[in-house]
């Protein structure tokens, strides 16, 4: 059963902190997905890849986020520095893109919590 | 750009009772509507998607339809049970080379 893994699941730390959350898409799939999910913003896409390469990362403050894909079995996204108001579920979602339809498949999430 | 809307935000059925939530689309050139369940500490997951050229479909309790002259699309549960407690997310875009655009959710509360 192929699934969308994410470490840490939980996350504590203060602000100031870096915090690095890794995600490991499903195998063969061309295309990775960051969300940050708030009570207050709903779903907010961050940034996606195809084929490794960033397509889009308007929706991420550029001057403490940043996302990567060292290799197509892992996408990182770090925060530096962390502050209170990035607390929120981080997903990541990975996809093989067919035509009209591309699936999303979401990993079970990291929750963190910037003191 | 596209922006979807959806309503309503909550929605409290009784059990056995059906189930409607309405999204409305900005851009007439999307053309592919999911559907995702997000269960109480997990990610979305997919439970159906329609496509520009059908207006309406089926997947046993669960039915999603497509109005594109009015830009709407619906989904239906019917004979709801405990399980379907949940948030559901509807989603658009212009095709598997565009992002989703997602619709703000709606917690959906199954009374027994």
């Amino acid at each position: 059963d192929a699934r969308v893994t994410q470490t840490p699941r939980h996350k504590v730390t203060e602000m100031g902190q870096e915090v690095t959350m890794r995600c490991q898409p499903i195998l063969g799939h061309n295309t990775v997905f960051w969300y940050r999910q708030t009570m207050m913003q709903g779903l907010e896409l961050l940034a996606y890849f195809r084929n490794r390469a960033p397509l889009d990362d308007s929706g991420m403050p550029k001057d403490r986020f940043s996302a990567e894909m060292p290799d197509a079995t892992l996408a990182t996204l770090k925060i530096q520095p962390s502050e209170p108001r990035d607390s929120a579920v981080y997903f990541c979602a990975s996809g093989l893109a067919r035509g009209l339809r591309e699936t999303q498949y979401f990993g079970p999430g990291t929750r963190l919590l910037v003191l | 750009g596209e922006n979807v809307e959806q309503h309503p935000s909550t929605l409290s059925v009784q059990e056995g009772d059906s189930a409607v939530i309405k999204c409305t689309y900005s851009d007439s050139a999307s053309n592919y509507f999911p559907w995702y369940k997000q269960e109480l500490g997990k990610g979305p997951q997919l439970i159906i998607d329609i496509r520009s050229n059908v207006g309406e479909k089926k997947d046993q309790r669960i039915a999603v339809t497509l109005n594109k002259t009015a830009k709407h699309f619906s989904l239906h549960i019917t004979e709801t049970q405990p399980e379907d407690s949940a948030v559901y997310f509807c989603a658009a875009s212009m095709g598997s080379n565009y992002q989703l655009i997602w619709g703000a959710g709606t917690k959906l509360i199954i009374k027994p």
